[in-house]
C-alpha cells in the first residue's frame, strides 16, 4: 500500500458532463499516473506527471486532461464524457528512482450512460 | 513503438497443476521488467519485477519469472497452483531513460477446486 487513494469510487454520469476523478497520495512521489483499463486491452496510459504542473500525455489521452497543482494530488477530468470513456481507471505512482516500481490506487468505476 | 505481448488471454488449471504465462516485449536496450496481479474486484498489486543480474528471480505467493534476454522474454511460473491464485495477471516493462511503464493484456488464470 503506497499510501494511495482515489475519489469517486463509483461514478455514474451522463454523456456530455464534465467528470473529474482524484488521486492523493500521502508519500511525496514525484512520479503520478493514470490509466484506464477495459477488457482485452489491459492498462493503457491517459496522462502522467513528473512533477507540480508538469505533465505529459501517454497513448489514449485524447477527451482527458489533467492538472497537479499540489505534489499529493493528480486530478484527471473528461471535459465531455462519451460513452467510449466508461472504464476503470487507476491512478498510480512510481516509487523513485532506486526502486522505480509502479504502485496502484484501488480504482474507480465510471459509468457514462 | 515499444509494446508487451501476453500470449495467453484465458487459462484455466486445476489446483496444483503447474503454471507458465508468457510474456514478450519488443525493445531491444535495456529493460525493467515486473508481473502484476489483479485479484476480482481489487486494484493491481506486484508480483515480482526484474532490473538486473539473475535473471531467474522469485516474487511473493511462490511465484517466479524468467529473463530471457536473446528471446525478450519474462514468463511467469508457478510449480502448483491454488484456487486463490484466480486472478488477472499482468506484465509490464519499463525501457531505460522513460518514466512510462507499458502494458500487456493480461493474461486471466481460473483455477478450478
Amino acid at each position: 500500500d503506497a499510501g494511495i487513494t482515489q475519489s469517486p469510487r463509483h461514478k455514474v454520469t451522463e454523456t456530455g458532463t464534465p467528470v473529474t476523478l482524484r488521486c492523493h497520495q500521502t508519500e511525496n512521489h514525484r512520479y503520478m499516473y493514470w490509466y484506464r483499463q477495459d477488457p482485452g486491452h489491459g492498462l493503457r496510459l491517459i496522462h502522467y506527471s513528473y512533477g507540480v504542473k508538469d505533465t505529459d500525455k501517454g497513448e489514449v489521452s485524447d477527451g482527458y486532461s489533467v492538472s497537479r497543482s499540489k505534489t499529493e494530488d493528480f486530478l484527471l477530468t473528461l471535459e465531455s464524457a462519451t460513452s467510449s470513456q466508461t472504464s476503470v481507471y487507476f491512478c498510480a505512482i512510481r516509487s523513485g528512482q532506486r526502486t522505480d516500481t509502479q504502485y496502484f490506487g484501488p480504482g474507480t468505476r465510471l459509468t457514462v450512460l | 513503438a515499444q509494446s508487451v505481448s501476453q500470449h495467453n488471454h484465458h487459462v484455466i488449471l486445476s489446483e496444483a497443476a503447474s503454471l507458465e504465462l508468457g510474456c514478450n516485449y519488443s525493445y531491444g536496450g535495456t529493460v525493467n521488467l515486473f508481473w502484476y496481479v489483479q485479484y476480482p474486484g481489487q486494484h493491481l498489486q506486484l508480483l515480482l519485477k526484474y532490473f538486473s543480474g539473475d535473471p531467474l528471480v522469485k516474487g511473493i505467493k511462490g511465484f517466479e519469472a524468467e529473463f530471457i534476454k536473446s528471446k525478450f522474454s519474462f514468463n511467469l511460473r508457478k510449480p502448483s497452483v491454488q484456487w486463490s491464485d484466480t486472478a488477472e495477471y499482468f506484465c509490464a516493462v519499463k525501457t531505460s531513460g522513460t518514466y512510462k511503464y507499458i502494458f500487456g493484456t493480461g493474461t486471466r488464470l481460473k483455477v478450478l477446486a
